[in-house]
């Protein structure tokens, strides 16, 4: 069984640029997450979708931006992009219940290495 | 918001000793605790979990204990090895919604 997917693995942008970050969740999970991870902040939580809709959005500005698709495929995207948006994105996705309460476990991906100059 | 502190963010350990890592919580209605190994240019990977109705829960070499009067988790590894040097995170999740802690660094010494 595959594991969660991202793409890319590194990408370089510069200031004022958007980005657009990819993951494919394991098959069967419809729950998506995003993270954001900096050295000393630990896992920031940026959204979490399940059935094509944003269920939670954590404290980030408008300029984060993510949505899911009716293969429980996600993208993320970054507007006007800032040096502080350096970070490793975390996709992880997990599987619901009926109801839509999590069994728990998040399996995540790799992650994308943003960097902005 | 929800806080996840962890009480170190480095612990170094000689080989073949045990090693805990201790993390608090701050929301006494968390019904659901993960922690997870993240090793470098990794995603976070899961060790083990651990539900609010139970206080330890034991796998291969790794322990979990909760004790949710004080709103503490900790992470017990057996007989340390090299390959264990990695970050390790706990996680809490309230409403379908997980909270992670900043990571605890751990280093094995050979």
């Amino acid at each position: 069984k595959a594991g969660v997917t991202q793409t890319p693995r590194y990408l370089i942008k510069t200031r004022g640029q958007q980005v657009t970050l990819s993951c494919s969740p394991i098959s069967g999970h419809r729950s998506v997450s995003w993270y954001q991870q900096t050295p000393g902040q630990g896992l920031q939580f940026l959204f979490e979708y399940f059935s094509e809709t944003q269920r939670n959005k954590g404290n980030f500005p408008g300029r984060f931006s993510g949505r899911q698709f009716s293969n429980s495929r996600s993208e993320m995207n970054v507007s006007t992009l800032e040096l502080g948006d350096s970070a490793l994105y975390l996709c992880a996705s997990s599987l619901q219940l009926a109801g839509g309460r999590n069994t728990g476990e998040l399996f995540f991906g790799e992650g994308s290495r943003l960097t902005v100059l | 918001g929800e806080s996840v502190g962890l009480h170190l963010p480095t612990l170094s350990v000689q080989e073949g000793d045990n090693s805990i890592i201790n993390c608090a919580y701050s929301n006494s209605a968390s019904d659901y605790f993960i922690w997870y190994k993240q090793e470098s240019g990794k995603g976070p990977q899961f060790i083990i979990d651990i539900r609010s109705n139970m206080d330890k829960r034991q796998g291969q070499r790794v322990t979990v204990l909760l004790n949710k009067t004080v709103k503490h988790l900790s992470l017990q590894i057996a007989a340390t090895q090299p390959g264990d040097s990695a970050v390790y995170f706990c996680a809490e999740n309230t409403g379908n919604q997980f909270y992670f802690g900043t990571g605890t660094s751990l280093t094995v010494i050979p």
